[in-house]
């Protein structure tokens, strides 16, 4: 068990262009969580999965958010046309079957838009 | 929405015991109360859960009233390397939320020597 891993842990981009971010989550745990962090504040549900199905979206997630999870192993969220307001921390979680379970946490993955 | 409510800072020094308290009023039936751990530049790490009295491990104890109103993370000892932000959180099950964790701003604690 290698814990939940985040590529890549930086990315600079410039305002408009588009990112995408992966996370692999823990061998065989079904649920696998987005989430953004801001500077001084806790971490904001962005969208979740179960297995490969996309269960719910929080409003943050604007039309210029995706995220997948095919086949129900790694997933990915790319930002399309990043705006500066999108500079985050971006955080991948995944537990091993329902929302009782705890959550396991990657290292994130930092995106800086200028 | 469960929300919690817990001091923005807290200072200690190495060697004492610290005790974290959080307020969670309108916390649901089903609901079980959560403590992370998170380092600069990293993801938050599970501490604790529970969900009435008394709940102990190898890192932390946590105390829960019979009301359940409020909870109390008690780190024994602690040590320079237990600076970190601490979340409380109660589980939100309401408007469909399967489990997406509500955090609010947390509690940075600050160890000194």
């Amino acid at each position: 068990d290698t814990g939940v891993s985040q590529n890549p842990r930086h990315k600079i981009t410039k305002r408009g262009q588009n990112v995408t971010f992966r996370c692999d989550p823990i061998s065989e745990h079904n649920r696998l969580y987005w989430y953004r962090q801001t500077l001084g504040q806790g971490p904001e549900f962005l969208t979740y999965f179960q297995n490969e199905a996309q269960l719910e979206k929080s409003r943050l997630l604007s039309d210029r958010f995706s995220a997948e999870r095919p086949k129900g192993s790694f997933s990915t969220l790319e930002i399309q046309r990043t705006e500066q307001g999108d500079s985050a921390m971006y955080l991948c979680a995944s537990s091993p079957r329902d929302y009782s379970d705890t959550q396991y946490f990657g290292p994130g993955t930092r995106l800086t838009v200028l | 929405l469960a929300k919690t409510t817990q001091p923005i800072s807290m200072d200690s020094y190495e060697g004492q015991e610290v005790n974290i308290t959080c307020s969670h009023n309108n916390i649901a039936t089903n609901d079980y109360i959560t403590w992370y751990q998170q380092f600069p530049s990293q993801g938050p790490r599970f501490i604790i859960q529970g969900y009435k009295t008394k709940v102990t491990n190898e890192v932390a104890s946590l105390f829960i009233p019979a009301d359940r109103k409020s909870s109390t993370l008690s780190l024994p000892r602690v040590s320079l390397s237990d600076t970190a932000v601490y979340y409380c959180l109660v589980g939100d099950e309401e408007g469909g939320s399967q489990g997406n964790l509500i955090f609010g701003k947390g509690t940075k604690l600050s160890v000194k020597p």
